[in-house]
C-alpha cells in the first residue's frame, strides 16, 4: 500500500472548523483514500473514505486534490468529542482474490481546546 | 445494532504465561481481523479470517501467537508464551465483506510484567 504524511498533531479550538491535512504523492489510480479516527480508550472508527470527487457525511467531509496526491478531512464544527488520533490510510479498490488491509500509520492527534 | 465485543478489557500476565482473548463480532460480518496497537503508534493487522479461514497471517508470530474462528463467528486469539514486548492493545474488528469498512471493538490492554 502507498505511504501517507500526516502532521503529528494539530490543536483547534472547539466550535470552529478544522481541516486535517493528508499527503499521498505516490497514490496509484485504484487507491481509495480512507479516513478512521481513534478516541481516547477506544478502537478506531471509520470517518469518511473517497476516490476522486469530495465526499460528505454526517461526520465530516473530505477534499481531494485534483490530482489526488493530497488530501483533507474536514472537521465543520469541532467538538470536545473530536479529539482523537486521526489517520489517513489508502486502500486499493481491487479486492482481487484477497482483501486489501488497512494499514495504520502514527496518524494526526487532534486536541480540541474549549 | 450491536457492536464488536471483545473480553477481557484488561489483563496483566507475568512473562511466559499464556493468554487468550475473546472476540464477537457484529452478526452477519463474515470478515473479522485481529490488530495489535503498541502505546503511541497505529494498529497493526496480526490476522484476517474470511469466515472460518485465514485469509492474511503474514504478521502474526506463529511461533507464540495463534488464533482461531470456529464456525465463522466468535475468535479467540492465544500468546503463549507471553514476552514483555507483546504489551500492547489487542483489537478485533469486523466488516461485511474484505474491502467494506471496518468496525472496532474496544479493545483488550495486554500488560505483561
Amino acid at each position: 500500500d502507498a505511504k501517507t504524511t500526516q502532521p503529528n498533531s494539530m490543536e483547534s479550538n472547539e466550535e470552529e472548523p478544522v481541516h486535517l491535512p493528508c499527503n499521498h504523492s505516490t497514490i496509484s489510480g485504484t487507491d481509495y483514500i480512507h479516513w478512521y479516527r481513534q478516541l481516547p480508550s477506544q478502537g478506531p472508527e471509520y470517518v469518511i473514505h473517497g476516490l476522486t470527487s469530495n465526499v460528505n457525511n454526517r461526520m465530516a467531509s473530505l477534499a481531494i486534490a485534483e490530482d489526488r496526491k493530497s488530501s483533507t478531512l474536514i472537521l465543520h464544527r469541532a467538538t470536545l468529542r473530536d479529539a482523537a488520533v486521526y489517520y489517513c490510510i489508502l486502500r486499493d479498490r481491487d479486492i482481487g482474490g484477497s482483501a486489501r488491509q488497512l494499514t495504520f500509520g502514527s496518524g494526526t492527534q487532534l486536541t480540541v481546546l474549549p | 445494532e450491536a457492536g464488536v465485543a471483545q473480553s477481557p478489557r484488561y489483563k496483566i500476565i507475568e512473562k511466559r504465561q499464556s493468554v487468550a482473548f475473546w472476540c464477537n463480532p457484529i452478526s452477519g460480518h463474515a470478515t473479522l481481523y485481529w490488530y495489535q496497537q503498541i502505546l503511541g503508534q497505529g494498529p497493526k493487522l496480526l490476522i484476517q479470517f474470511q469466515n472460518n479461514g485465514v485469509v492474511d497471517d503474514s504478521q502474526l508470530p506463529k511461533d507464540r501467537f495463534s488464533a482461531e474462528r470456529l464456525k465463522g463467528v466468535d475468535s479467540t486469539l492465544k500468546i503463549q508464551p507471553a514476552k514483555l514486548e507483546d504489551s500492547a492493545v489487542y483489537l478485533c474488528a469486523s466488516s461485511t465483506l474484505p474491502h467494506y469498512e471496518q468496525y472496532f471493538g474496544p479493545g483488550t490492554r495486554l500488560t505483561v510484567t
